[in-house]
């Protein structure tokens, strides 16, 4: 059974930029997609985006576009999130988590949706000045 | 943007009770993709349900989902004292795929 371990906590100024990984620990995701979603203290969980590993194919929510880079490594055993220009906004828990299954042909992508069954730890992002 | 609303915020309940979490879509969830997802404090969140109603693997048969279109509900019919949780809805038929506010279950 795959699991996600993220990497540890960060403490990041105001302006900066922090990078998130990801890894699946008992195999790859390699046709799932994986989702990023956050959780600022005491508060809902809100999705950041997703990625289709192993390609350049992203879907960022618009409130992160301008800012926001995801992207896998190409074994697709890790993924990162990489979030610009923090503000103690940006103060959260970030998790990855593994969403829909994927297959691809000369037609395009397809999706199956199965939500979010296996999720990272969470990392604790702080923006502090 | 497809706007999830939860009713209750809270639901406090004894052991044994059945309990009820109402999750209204701003406008039609494709294909009824909508799904519930349990967390804990200090836990990374767990799916409970997805396609409105079918059941994740390992998920006890107290949850249930039903519910389309706009409209979805989460029933734990018996609670548990393990099921003392914050709830969320999720859809993921149109991006961004938002998650609504969650619901408390106190018991």
């Amino acid at each position: 059974q795959v699991q996600l371990v993220q990497s540890g906590a960060e403490v990041k100024k105001p302006g900066s930029s922090v990078r998130v990984s990801c890894e699946a620990s008992g195999g790859t995701f390699s046709s799932y997609t994986i989702s990023w979603v956050r959780q600022a203290p005491g508060q809902g969980l809100e999705w950041m985006g997703g990625i289709i590993p192993m390609s350049d194919t992203t879907n960022y929510t618009q409130k992160f576009q301008d800012r926001i880079t995801m992207t896998t490594d190409e074994s697709a055993t890790t993924a990162y999130m990489e979030l610009k220009s923090l503000t103690s906004e940006d103060t959260a828990v970030y998790y990855c988590a593994r969403d829909a299954k994927y297959y691809y042909d000369s037609s395009g992508y397809y999706f199956y949706h199965y939500g979010m069954d296996v999720w990272g730890q969470g990392t604790t992002v702080t923006v502090s000045s | 943007d497809i706007v999830l609303t939860q009713s209750p915020g809270t639901l406090a309940l004894p052991p044994g009770e059945r309990a009820t979490l109402s999750c209204r879509a701003s406008q039609r969830v494709n294909s009824n993709y909508l799904a519930w997802y349990q967390q804990k404090p200090g836990q990374a969140p767990r799916l409970l349900i997805y396609g409105a109603s079918r059941r994740a693997t390992g998920i006890p048969d107290r949850f249930s989902g039903s519910g389309s279109g706009t409209d979805f509900t989460l029933t734990i019919s018996r609670l548990e004292p393990e099921d003392c949780a914050a709830y969320y809805c999720q859809q993921y038929g149109s991006s961004p795929f938002t998650f609504g506010r969650g619901t408390k279950v106190e018991i």
